[in-house]
This record gives structure tokens, sequence and C-alpha cells, in this order.
């Protein structure tokens, strides 16, 4: 266990729809990354947050939104679902500021568009 | 930005032999490499980093070199055995930048 929640675990929505995929950073952590996992793909980097504040972007699409709350946790907003959203989201976080250090992730976030 | 390289995308080895997953960056002032490892339907997990201060750092059986002139850096699995089996990413990063670029990741499979 890595201490780092996500919910839900699996997610089925239909293209157009929009969901809200859900973090809770280890106790402590200040930073939280968002990552997208597509079939057989790498870890793409989405976005990071440091103690309530974007820190790092990455090939995030306009549809995505995030943000972290004064509680740390962090949300990631998917809107006008397409079928290439289909993937797993991880979310990772990690206690550093400006040394990266290990992430932590958790289990993901499995989303079917369908 | 930051692009890292990883190759093989595949690889198979006899249980027991070595096995080596090489990885080459872009941006020279990457200074943190470290190696994640996935189980199928599990989520990645930190197995060894290196910063650019070392050129070889060893675990058990497992060891990482970077070569910082020529913008690359290994992992070495010795002695492999079944649960070594996985998707293994290297991924690169600066200090004060805590963007982790990832490698497209190398599926290992230890034949028994």
């Amino acid at each position: 266990d890595s201490g780092v929640t996500q919910t839900p675990k699996h997610l089925i929505t239909a293209t157009g729809q929009r969901v809200t995929l859900r973090c809770s950073p280890r106790s402590g952590d200040l930073s939280v990354y968002w990552y997208q996992q597509s079939l057989d793909q790498g870890l793409q980097f989405l976005i990071q947050y440091y103690n309530g504040e974007e820190r790092a972007k990455g090939n995030i699409l306009e549809r995505f939104s995030a943000q972290q709350f004064p509680d740390l946790h962090s949300e990631l907003n998917l809107s006008s679902l397409e079928l290439g959203d289909s993937a797993l989201y991880f979310c990772a976080s990690s206690s550093s500021g400006a040394d990266p250090g290990e992430l932590f992730f958790g289990e993901g976030s499995r989303l079917t568009v369908l | 930005g930051e692009n890292v390289e990883q190759h093989p995308s595949t690889l198979s080895v006899q249980e027991g032999d070595s096995a080596v997953i090489k990885c080459t960056y872009s941006d020279s002032a990457s200074n943190y490499f470290p190696w994640y490892k996935q189980e199928l339907g599990k989520r990645p997990q930190l197995i060894i980093d290196i910063r650019s201060n070392v050129g070889e750092k060893k675990d058990q059986r497992i060891a990482v070199t970077l070569n910082k002139t020529a913008k690359h850096f290994s992992l070495h699995i010795t002695e492999t055995q079944p649960e070594d089996s996985a998707v293994y990413f290297c991924a690169a990063t600066d200090y004060g930048n805590e963007k982790l670029t990832f490698g497209t990741g190398t599926r290992l499979t230890i034949i028994p």
C-alpha cells in the first residue's frame, strides 16, 4: 500500500460526458502528479501540483483540468470525453519541493469511454 | 523538453540469466534517473534511482549505470527470477523540475 488513494477504481461512461477522478496523497506529501497510461503505453505526464499551486504541465488536453485543494487532495476533471480518453489514470505524490525523489503511485482509476 | 527513449520494448530471458534495459535522454540538465517496475495490473513502484554525481548504484541483484557524457543510463538485473517479470520504466528529470519524463517501457518476461 503506497498510501495514495484514488477513486473511483473503475469508471465506465459515454462519449461527450464528464467525469472527475479523485486522489488523496500520502500523509504529509505536498506534491500531486497525474499520469495517463493508455493500453500498452507508457506513462504520459499530465500535470503536477505542489501545495495547491500548479507546478508543471505536460501534454494535458484543454478538455482536461485539475486542481489541488487546501487539504491537498486533488481532482482531475475530464470533459467532452472521447473514445481515445479510455485509459488508466494514475495519481502519484511526493514530499519533495525541488528535489524530485520517489513518486508514490496510487492504484489508478481505469476509465472506459463507450 | 526532456525526451527519454527506452530499448528494447520487449525482452525475454531465461531464468537465472541477466537482463539489461537501456535508456537515453535529451536534456543535459537532467540529473535524476529513477527506474520503476510495474507488475501486471499494479501501480508503478520505484526499484532504484541514481543521481548524476555517481556513475553506478547497486541494490542486491539490481544495478543502474549512468553515462552523463553520452546521456544514457541502463538497468541491469542479474540472476533473474520469475517475479522479475514486469514492465520496467526509466525516467529522467532535473532538480527544480519535478516533471518526471518516462520512457515507453520494457516488458520483461522471465522464462522458467
